[in-house]
């Protein structure tokens, strides 16, 4: 069984650009979830897609977004990028909306700012 | 607000030494723990799942425990190996008002087993 994949691994980009980064959930699963981990700040929640919508957001600016396919694939979009974006951006998955069914996460994107 | 709080934040042992790890969160109301291992610069490999009705969850030479009374939890490595080497997570689920069921998570602990 394939695990969660995330695209591109490296992603380099200026102040100002905008940053796509993707995620191919487990199969069978249905919710993603979206986690950023900066030097020093640990791993924080960013969002939470099930069955196509967008059911939370932690406290992250509007300049993060994303949206999540029929497929159950996610995208999650950075606009307006800044120097303290640079992470790494974790994608994990999990089986329905269920709270006793644990996250499955991928290697993760690491976005750099230049 | 939830806190989880990893002790210690590195630790370095011989191979072969058993070893704990700890966990504490804040807010006992939680629905599970979940620990995780993490190597530089890639994502995280779930190790063991512990319910909030269980006291604790064995894999191989993994044994996590639970107290939700206390707000704790520790990670048992037995005979330790330098493959064992990583970052060790843990993190916690619970309901909150907004709906979020997103983990938190505590800032690991660094393990470095020596050959």
């Amino acid at each position: 069984e394939a695990g969660v994949t995330q695209s591109p691994t490296h992603l380099i980009k200026t102040r100002g650009q905008q940053a796509t980064l993707r995620c191919s959930p487990i199969s069978g699963h249905t919710s993603v979830y979206w986690y950023q981990q900066a030097l020093g700040l640990g791993l924080q929640f960013l969002l939470w897609y099930d069955e196509g919508e967008e059911r939370n957001r932690g406290n992250f600016p509007p300049r993060f977004s994303g949206r999540q396919f029929p497929n159950y694939s996610s995208e999650l979009n950075v606009n307006a990028l800044e120097l303290e974006d640079s992470a790494l951006y974790l994608c994990a998955s999990s089986m329905g909306q269920g709270f006793n069914q644990p996250q499955h996460f991928g290697d993760g994107t690491r976005l750099s700012i230049l | 607000k939830q806190e989880v709080t990893q002790i210690p934040a590195a630790l370095s042992v011989p191979e072969g030494e058993n070893l704990v790890l700890n966990c504490s969160f804040t807010d006992s109301a939680i629905y599970n723990l979940q620990w995780f291992r993490q190597d530089p610069g890639k994502g995280l490999t779930s190790l063991l799942l512990i319910q909030s009705s269980q006291r604790e969850q064995t894999s191989g030479r993994l044994n996590a425990s639970l107290d939700k009374s206390s707000g704790r939890s520790t990670l048992y490595i037995a005979a330790s190996q330098p493959g064992d080497s990583a970052t060790y997570l843990c993190a916690v689920r619970r309901f909150e008002r907004t709906g979020r069921r997103a983990l938190t998570f505590g800032s690991g602990t660094r393990l470095q087993v020596q050959p």
